[in-house]
Protein backbone atom coordinates (compact mmCIF):
# COMPACT_ATOMS: atom_id res chain seq x y z
CA UNK A 1 0.00 0.00 0.00
CA UNK A 2 1.63 3.40 -1.18
CA UNK A 3 2.15 5.55 2.53
CA UNK A 4 2.11 9.03 3.49
CA UNK A 5 4.20 11.55 5.27
CA UNK A 6 3.06 14.17 6.98
CA UNK A 7 4.22 16.10 9.74
CA UNK A 8 4.76 15.30 13.51
CA UNK A 9 2.85 18.19 14.77
CA UNK A 10 0.87 21.83 14.64
CA UNK A 11 0.21 25.04 16.55
CA UNK A 12 -2.90 26.67 15.13
CA UNK A 13 -4.71 29.40 17.21
CA UNK A 14 -8.55 28.87 17.99
CA UNK A 15 -11.16 30.36 15.06
CA UNK A 16 -8.35 31.11 12.98
CA UNK A 17 -7.83 28.49 10.01
CA UNK A 18 -5.73 25.64 9.52
CA UNK A 19 -3.86 23.86 6.72
CA UNK A 20 -2.64 20.01 7.58
CA UNK A 21 -0.59 19.27 4.49
CA UNK A 22 -0.15 15.15 3.53
CA UNK A 23 2.16 13.93 0.81
CA UNK A 24 1.73 10.77 -0.95
CA UNK A 25 4.04 11.04 -3.69
CA UNK A 26 3.30 7.07 -4.72
CA UNK A 27 -0.37 7.15 -4.88
CA UNK A 28 -2.18 4.93 -7.09
CA UNK A 29 -5.09 5.78 -9.72
CA UNK A 30 -7.33 3.91 -7.78
CA UNK A 31 -6.24 5.22 -4.41
CA UNK A 32 -8.37 7.17 -2.38
CA UNK A 33 -7.82 9.54 0.58
CA UNK A 34 -9.23 9.57 3.48
CA UNK A 35 -8.59 11.88 6.77
CA UNK A 36 -9.57 10.27 10.15
CA UNK A 37 -8.66 12.29 13.49
CA UNK A 38 -8.27 10.59 16.39
CA UNK A 39 -9.06 12.65 20.27
CA UNK A 40 -7.20 11.22 23.54
CA UNK A 41 -9.00 7.79 24.33
CA UNK A 42 -11.51 7.43 21.49
CA UNK A 43 -10.85 5.12 18.19
CA UNK A 44 -10.07 7.13 15.11
CA UNK A 45 -13.03 9.64 13.73
CA UNK A 46 -13.82 9.59 10.09
CA UNK A 47 -13.26 13.72 8.66
CA UNK A 48 -13.24 13.40 4.94
CA UNK A 49 -12.39 11.73 1.92
CA UNK A 50 -12.19 11.86 -2.06
CA UNK A 51 -10.23 10.84 -5.17
CA UNK A 52 -9.81 13.30 -7.31
CA UNK A 53 -11.88 16.45 -6.57
CA UNK A 54 -11.41 19.03 -3.72
CA UNK A 55 -14.13 17.93 -1.75
CA UNK A 56 -16.32 19.83 1.12
CA UNK A 57 -18.24 18.46 4.61
CA UNK A 58 -19.70 19.96 7.77
CA UNK A 59 -16.16 19.22 9.23
CA UNK A 60 -13.11 20.38 6.76
CA UNK A 61 -12.41 20.84 3.25
CA UNK A 62 -9.84 18.49 1.78
CA UNK A 63 -7.86 20.03 -0.74
CA UNK A 64 -6.13 17.51 -3.21
CA UNK A 65 -3.19 18.43 -5.78
CA UNK A 66 -3.79 18.31 -9.62
CA UNK A 67 -1.02 15.44 -9.79
CA UNK A 68 -2.63 13.98 -6.83
CA UNK A 69 0.73 13.59 -5.03
CA UNK A 70 -0.24 15.88 -2.00
CA UNK A 71 -3.40 17.20 -0.02
CA UNK A 72 -4.57 19.38 2.55
CA UNK A 73 -7.12 18.76 5.12
CA UNK A 74 -8.60 22.46 5.60
CA UNK A 75 -9.85 23.07 8.92
CA UNK A 76 -11.95 26.63 8.33
CA UNK A 77 -12.29 27.97 12.36
CA UNK A 78 -10.42 25.68 14.55
CA UNK A 79 -11.84 24.68 18.31
CA UNK A 80 -10.12 23.76 20.99
CA UNK A 81 -12.22 20.57 20.57
CA UNK A 82 -10.47 20.06 17.20
CA UNK A 83 -7.27 19.29 19.04
CA UNK A 84 -6.25 15.45 18.09
CA UNK A 85 -4.05 13.48 15.71
CA UNK A 86 -4.83 13.80 12.00
CA UNK A 87 -3.99 10.81 10.30
CA UNK A 88 -3.63 10.75 6.25
CA UNK A 89 -4.66 7.60 4.85
CA UNK A 90 -4.45 5.96 1.51
CA UNK A 91 -7.21 3.57 0.79
CA UNK A 92 -6.62 0.80 -2.08
CA UNK A 93 -9.41 -0.62 -3.44
CA UNK A 94 -7.67 -3.57 -4.25
CA UNK A 95 -6.16 -3.80 -0.75
CA UNK A 96 -9.20 -2.76 1.58
CA UNK A 97 -7.13 -1.19 4.18
CA UNK A 98 -6.33 1.95 5.93
CA UNK A 99 -2.70 2.09 6.51
CA UNK A 100 -2.34 4.50 9.14
CA UNK A 101 1.25 6.76 10.00
CA UNK A 102 1.83 8.48 12.50
CA UNK A 103 -0.62 11.36 11.81
CA UNK A 104 -0.04 14.93 12.84
CA UNK A 105 -0.76 16.53 16.79
CA UNK A 106 -2.76 19.51 16.43
CA UNK A 107 -2.47 21.48 19.30
CA UNK A 108 -5.11 24.53 19.46
CA UNK A 109 -3.66 27.93 21.42
CA UNK A 110 -7.21 29.63 23.03
CA UNK B 1 -27.77 4.36 14.65
CA UNK B 2 -25.47 2.75 16.91
CA UNK B 3 -21.95 3.33 15.98
CA UNK B 4 -19.47 0.16 16.30
CA UNK B 5 -19.69 -1.49 19.67
CA UNK B 6 -16.34 -3.23 21.32
CA UNK B 7 -16.37 -4.58 24.73
CA UNK B 8 -14.22 -4.52 27.29
CA UNK B 9 -13.70 -1.34 27.30
CA UNK B 10 -10.68 -2.04 29.13
CA UNK B 11 -9.13 -5.21 30.42
CA UNK B 12 -6.22 -6.25 32.98
CA UNK B 13 -5.23 -9.95 32.90
CA UNK B 14 -1.79 -11.84 34.21
CA UNK B 15 0.47 -11.94 31.84
CA UNK B 16 0.03 -16.02 29.97
CA UNK B 17 -3.54 -15.92 30.85
CA UNK B 18 -6.31 -15.97 28.01
CA UNK B 19 -8.25 -13.04 26.53
CA UNK B 20 -10.79 -12.11 24.81
CA UNK B 21 -12.30 -8.75 22.78
CA UNK B 22 -15.89 -8.48 21.20
CA UNK B 23 -16.79 -6.42 18.43
CA UNK B 24 -20.48 -5.73 17.09
CA UNK B 25 -19.96 -3.81 13.82
CA UNK B 26 -22.65 -1.37 12.11
CA UNK B 27 -25.35 -3.28 10.66
CA UNK B 28 -25.38 -4.09 7.29
CA UNK B 29 -20.95 -3.55 7.27
CA UNK B 30 -19.34 -6.51 5.23
CA UNK B 31 -16.33 -5.65 5.97
CA UNK B 32 -14.28 -5.67 9.43
CA UNK B 33 -11.01 -4.62 10.69
CA UNK B 34 -8.94 -5.61 14.06
CA UNK B 35 -6.54 -2.73 14.67
CA UNK B 36 -3.72 -2.66 17.20
CA UNK B 37 -2.67 0.36 18.74
CA UNK B 38 0.59 1.17 20.57
CA UNK B 39 0.79 4.19 22.44
CA UNK B 40 2.10 7.24 20.26
CA UNK B 41 1.69 5.02 17.29
CA UNK B 42 -1.00 4.75 14.34
CA UNK B 43 -3.26 1.73 14.09
CA UNK B 44 -1.76 -1.82 12.56
CA UNK B 45 -4.10 -3.92 10.90
CA UNK B 46 -4.53 -7.42 11.98
CA UNK B 47 -7.31 -8.98 9.99
CA UNK B 48 -9.89 -8.26 8.17
CA UNK B 49 -12.89 -9.85 7.20
CA UNK B 50 -15.30 -9.54 4.07
CA UNK B 51 -18.22 -10.93 5.60
CA UNK B 52 -17.45 -14.46 7.21
CA UNK B 53 -14.13 -14.96 5.16
CA UNK B 54 -10.76 -13.57 6.99
CA UNK B 55 -9.16 -11.96 3.56
CA UNK B 56 -6.17 -10.44 5.23
CA UNK B 57 -4.51 -11.72 8.16
CA UNK B 58 -0.75 -11.43 7.41
CA UNK B 59 -0.15 -9.14 10.03
CA UNK B 60 -2.00 -11.66 12.77
CA UNK B 61 0.57 -13.19 14.80
CA UNK B 62 -1.30 -16.91 14.37
CA UNK B 63 0.88 -18.65 17.15
CA UNK B 64 -1.26 -16.67 20.07
CA UNK B 65 -4.17 -14.34 18.58
CA UNK B 66 -6.71 -15.94 16.28
CA UNK B 67 -10.37 -14.60 15.36
CA UNK B 68 -13.18 -15.33 14.23
CA UNK B 69 -16.84 -13.21 13.20
CA UNK B 70 -19.46 -15.62 12.72
CA UNK B 71 -22.24 -15.41 10.33
CA UNK B 72 -20.67 -12.39 9.02
CA UNK B 73 -21.57 -9.81 11.83
CA UNK B 74 -20.64 -9.84 15.60
CA UNK B 75 -16.67 -10.53 15.27
CA UNK B 76 -14.05 -11.82 18.54
CA UNK B 77 -10.20 -11.53 18.63
CA UNK B 78 -8.31 -13.53 21.61
CA UNK B 79 -5.41 -13.97 22.43
CA UNK B 80 -4.06 -17.43 24.26
CA UNK B 81 -1.38 -16.90 26.14
CA UNK B 82 -1.07 -13.05 26.85
CA UNK B 83 2.34 -11.38 26.93
CA UNK B 84 4.04 -8.11 28.20
CA UNK B 85 3.95 -6.62 24.76
CA UNK B 86 0.44 -7.23 23.84
CA UNK B 87 -0.60 -4.38 26.33
CA UNK B 88 -2.12 -1.99 23.46
CA UNK B 89 -5.62 -0.53 22.59
CA UNK B 90 -7.55 -3.12 19.79
CA UNK B 91 -9.73 -0.98 17.60
CA UNK B 92 -12.51 -2.53 15.57
CA UNK B 93 -14.00 -1.01 12.78
CA UNK B 94 -16.02 -1.68 10.07
CA UNK B 95 -17.14 0.17 6.61
CA UNK B 96 -20.16 -0.88 3.93
CA UNK B 97 -18.26 -0.51 0.54
CA UNK B 98 -14.65 0.06 -1.31
CA UNK B 99 -14.91 3.44 -1.86
CA UNK B 100 -17.04 4.54 1.62
CA UNK B 101 -15.67 5.47 5.27
CA UNK B 102 -14.80 3.09 8.10
CA UNK B 103 -16.05 3.26 11.47
CA UNK B 104 -14.70 2.60 14.60
CA UNK B 105 -15.36 1.40 17.55
CA UNK B 106 -13.90 3.11 20.98
CA UNK B 107 -11.28 0.45 21.39
CA UNK B 108 -10.23 -2.06 24.23
CA UNK B 109 -7.66 -0.93 26.28
CA UNK B 110 -5.66 -4.23 27.31
CA UNK B 111 -3.16 -4.58 30.04
CA UNK B 112 -0.99 -7.09 30.80
CA UNK B 113 0.83 -7.40 34.09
Amino acid sequence: DAKTTQPNSMESNEEEPVHLPCNHSTISGTDYIHWYRQLPSQGPEYVIHGLTSNVNNRMASLAIAEDRKSSTLILHRATLRDAAVYYCILRSLTGNQFYFGTGTSLTVIP
Amino acid sequence: EAGVVQSPRYKIIEKKQPVAFWCNPISGHNTLYWYLQNLGQGPELLIRYENEEAVDDSQLPKDRFSAERLKGVDSTLKIQPAELGDSAVYLCASSLGLTTEAFFGQGTRLTVV
